[in-house]
């Protein structure tokens, strides 16, 4: 199974909401990440998880605040988002030291900041 | 500082074409190197993977080349089909402060003519 699952797939909020992005793998992968993806544009990295800590932030705002419970779970918890904040927000996960290995993404959850 | 390069940034063939997509960078002290497809609004599929020590990488009708000497690799589609039309990313994963680091490049949107 090479599945990354995101839940949901579409998420529509206002700009004083609060809401949760999530992510799950059971590939045993022990570095998780979160990308930003704007239009025709490649992915941002945002955050990795390695063994549940957090490794990398890529001096992403504080509105946006992950959270690792296990090693398959991942969240982005959104709090008073920008409506530039709209994008497709991604997450993956690879196996191995952090960056190294072969990186699984899932479907990602299409955001929209009203 | 480590440049990905996608050229053509779109290709639009007739299908049953052969065609090779182009990713050039920078800097060759490459970790691995590797190709993804994403449809409109979806997440990114990983195709191959080349470790820096490998020349090529097969799947199917794909075949990814690495020359880390000239900085680029090659993606080839054998028999194109109207369902490859997607965006094409090429991703460089290199040593960077101690860690290491993916940098995607802009990618390349192919579309197969039926």
């Amino acid at each position: 199974d090479t599945e990354v699952t995101q839940t949901p797939k579409h998420l529509v909020m206002g700009m004083t909401n609060k809401k949760s992005l999530k992510c799950e793998q059971h590939m045993g992968h022990r570095a998780m990440y979160w990308y930003k993806q704007k239009a025709k544009k490649p992915p941002e990295l945002m955050f990795v998880y390695s063994y549940e800590k957090l490794s990398i932030n890529e001096s992403v705002p504080s509105r946006f605040s992950p959270e690792c419970p296990n090693s398959s779970l991942l969240n982005l918890h959104l709090h008073a988002l920008q409506p530039e904040d709209s994008a497709l927000y991604l997450c993956a996960s690879s196996r191995g030291t952090v960056n190294t290995g072969e990186l699984f993404f899932g479907e990602g959850s299409r955001l929209t900041v009203l | 500082k480590q440049e990905v390069t996608q050229i053509p940034a779109a290709l639009s063939v007739p299908e049953g074409e052969n065609l090779v997509l182009n990713c050039s960078f920078t800097d060759s002290a490459i970790y691995n190197l590797q190709w993804f497809r994403q449809d409109p609004g979806k997440g990114l599929t990983s195709l191959l993977l080349i470790q820096s020590s490998q020349r090529e990488q097969t799947s199917g009708r794909l075949n990814a080349s690495l020359d880390k000497s000239s900085g680029r690799s090659t993606l080839y589609i054998a028999a194109s089909q109207p369902g490859d039309s997607a965006t094409y990313l090429c991703a460089v994963i290199h040593g960077f402060d101690g860690g290491f680091k993916t940098i995607f490049g802009a990618g390349t949107r192919l579309f197969v003519k039926a």
